[in-house]
């Protein structure tokens, strides 16, 4: 078994600020992913990557950037935070190409706060 | 752009009961749907999945799935109130296209 850590759990920040969320998995999964979850509804998709280095845009990554340095960790940047985009962030992993066929393996989330 | 669309947005059922939930799409080139559970405060876990027409039984859970009528649904037999969370279903198109969500259905099944 393997496991997503996402840090921090907790994320306030002020209006314009830049901020960064970071994942990492131990699963030795070659796809990652950064959804976005407002109020306990749905995911959007904001970036994957399916190889170290590689970025895919998702249909939320305005405003946003996303970085792949290494196999087992994704970082997300939120370029200048607003208050509507207050929401839990999820980091989720999968073994292979991104093509829909594998589970998903999600981390517990970071809620943002903007003040 | 795929769009998929959950019914109900809410349940509540009695413990026992059957509970059934939908999932509509609009990309008929989708290749893989998938129905995750997420308990309140906890990550999403997959449930279920299916890549064919037809139907698929895991315990009490069975996931039918119509290509055509663009449709998939699940059906939770014997509701537990452990079932009580947030059902959410995905649809992908393929080869690094990620997952597509829809808004989920609330599920709350009482004693």
């Amino acid at each position: 078994g393997g496991i997503i850590t996402q840090t921090p759990k907790f994320l306030i920040g002020q209006e314009g600020q830049k901020l960064t969320l970071k994942c990492q998995q131990n699963f030795n999964h070659d796809t990652m992913y950064w959804y976005r979850q407002d109020s306990g509804k749905g995911l959007r998709l904001i970036y994957y990557s399916i190889t170290e280095n590689d970025l895919q845009k998702g249909d939320l990554s305005e405003g946003y950037d996303a970085s792949r340095e290494k196999k087992s960790s994704f970082s997300l940047t939120v370029t200048s935070a607003q208050k509507n985009e207050m929401a839990v962030f999820l980091c989720a992993s999968s073994p292979r190409t991104g093509g829909g066929a594998e589970t998903l393996y999600f981390g517990s989330g970071t809620r943002l706060t903007v003040l | 752009q795929q769009n998929v669309q959950q019914s109900p947005e809410s349940l509540i059922v009695p413990e026992g009961a059957r509970t059934s939930l939908n999932c509509t799409f609009s990309d008929s080139a989708s290749q893989y749907f998938w129905w995750y559970r997420q308990h309140s405060g906890k990550a999403p876990k997959a449930l279920m999945s299916i890549f064919s027409n037809g139907e698929k039984e895991e315990g009490r859970f069975t996931i039918h799935l119509n290509k055509a009528s663009l449709h998939f649904s699940l059906h939770i037999r014997d509701s537990q109130p452990s079932d009580s969370a947030l059902y959410l279903c995905a649809v992908s198109m393929g080869y690094a296209q990620g997952l597509t969500f829809g808004l989920g259905t609330r599920v709350s099944v009482f004693p």
